[in-house]
């Protein structure tokens, strides 16, 4: 396995457009994080999924935002009608279950630009 | 709320030296971890070490350690050997120990390794 993957890497989107990132999850993995990372910040928590179930949601996601994981595997990010404060880098993290679940991988990161 | 403060924006070492970088926290929670990740310069964020909060003894990962000072609510990493692929923003992160298991960043120290 070869990690967290993430795609695309880069977007460049015009304001008010839909853009959708994808992240796969180490295959093993049933938890998967989104964080948000703006320029000289940590990542900010956004979501979380155990295996489909998105089970928390930060108040930073937006109605603007919605992600799903529809069979338990990979995961979707959508943001529709972007704005320019949407434009950060976005993480998406997987962890296994149990004894390891508070050990978290990361992925190479989607940067969002958005003109 | 838990909260993560890396007082240190940027850090200089030579090759070869020992730096240290510093971390504190607040939480009331007694069960949580604590982490260092390293970013490298347009790469992805890499787990560095870990600390269990019930464990007294200190977490070192060969060059890396970490004086965990729990009273204090302190948690520094020290880097030894200073080599130039340490050069990276290093994040101090936070875990609480309930249900979902999501990381809080500290804002980061970027540690330049001069040859």
């Amino acid at each position: 396995d070869t990690g967290v993957s993430q795609n695309p890497r880069h977007k460049i989107t015009k304001r008010g457009q839909n853009v959708t990132f994808r992240c796969d999850p180490i295959s093993e993995h049933n938890r998967l994080y989104w964080y948000r990372q703006t320029l000289g910040q940590g990542p900010e928590f956004l979501t979380y999924f155990q295996n489909e179930a998105q089970l928390e949601k930060s108040r930073l996601l937006s109605d603007r935002f919605s992600a799903e994981r529809p069979k338990g595997s990979f995961s979707t990010l959508e943001i529709q009608r972007t704005e320019q404060g949407d434009s950060a880098m976005y993480l998406c993290a997987s962890s296994a279950a149990g004894a390891s679940s508070y050990e978290q991988y990361f992925g190479p990161g989607t940067r969002l630009t958005v003109t | 709320a838990q909260t993560v403060t890396q007082s240190q924006p940027e850090m200089s070492v030579q090759e070869a030296e020992t730096v240290t970088l510093s971390c504190t926290y607040d939480t009331s929670e007694n069960n949580y971890y604590l982490f260092w990740y390293k970013q490298p310069p347009s790469r992805q964020m890499i787990l560095v070490i870990r600390q269990e909060a019930y464990k007294q003894q200190n977490a070192t990962e060969n060059r890396f350690s970490v004086n965990f000072q729990k009273a204090a609510k302190s948690f520094s990493l020290k880097i030894s050997d200073s080599q130039l692929g340490d050069t990276a923003m290093y994040f101090c992160a936070f875990l609480d120990g309930g249900a979902t298991n999501k990381l809080i960043f500290g804002t980061g120290t970027l540690l330049a390794v001069q040859p």
